[in-house]
């Protein structure tokens, strides 16, 4: 199976700071990488797919990139409603796998 | 609008079982892949299976394997998941989505499998 090793656990960070999220495969998976984020009690939302591409609705802040086996998820400019956790996913080989789910929350 | 409702969840003993229905509308069902991902209390997501289109093919996590059957009904635009021999490590919500991207999700049932 492909694990999905994301880092860190939890972050902490102001308004206003640029955040990153890291995912890095235990093996290739091309582009088949996406970013969910989940608040509390409610269901996971489509961030970015394809590594890089944002989801419709998703506000432009957010964005993807791709380096080698590493997968990142930045935020340019945090703000208070993007307090979540978020999980990675790689959907190149069956079994899907999540990362562990990245805590973000304001200081 | 895309629409995904979850139902069949509940309290069930280990070794019983237990039938989701995902009711799938919004969108042409038979076009899509369908699957299932859980979350057990304070924990992250976890794949649980898939289905092609068709139903002609599926995909399940080894833990769940020979135990759980996904499946679908096409004419009813609906998705299955029938757990057999459920375990406590089962309890979980589980959530239907569609496709490899997992761009909609239901609002899940929950699980509970406890004596």
């Amino acid at each position: 199976d492909i694990q999905m090793t994301q880092s860190p656990s939890s972050l902490s960070a102001s308004l206003g700071d640029r955040v990153t999220i890291t995912c890095r495969a235990s093996q290739d998976i091309g582009n088949y990488l996406s970013w969910f984020q989940q608040k509390p009690g409610k269901s996971p939302r489509l961030m970015i797919y394809g590594a890089t591409n944002l989801e419709d609705g998703v506000p432009s802040r957010f964005s993807g990139s791709r380096s080698g086996s590493d997968y990142s998820l930045t935020i340019s400019s945090l703000e208070s409603e993007d307090t979540a956790i978020y999980y990675c996913l790689q959907y190149d080989k069956y079994p899907d796998t999540f990362g562990a789910g990245t805590k973000l929350e304001l200081k | 609008e895309v629409q995904l409702v979850e139902s069949g969840g509940g309290l069930v003993q280990p070794g019983r079982s237990l039938k989701l229905s995902c009711a799938a509308s919004g969108f042409t069902f038979s076009n899509y892949y369908m699957a299932w991902v859980r979350q057990a209390p304070t924990k992250g997501l976890e794949w649980v299976a898939s289905i092609t289109n068709s139903g002609g093919s599926t995909y399940y996590r080894d833990s769940v394997k020979g135990r759980f059957t996904i499946s679908r009904d096409n004419a009813k635009s609906t998705l299955y998941l029938q757990m057999d021999s459920l375990r406590s490590e089962d309890t979980a919500t589980y959530y239907c989505t569609r496709g490899h991207t997992y761009p909609y999700w239901g609002q899940g049932t929950l699980v509970t499998v406890s004596s």
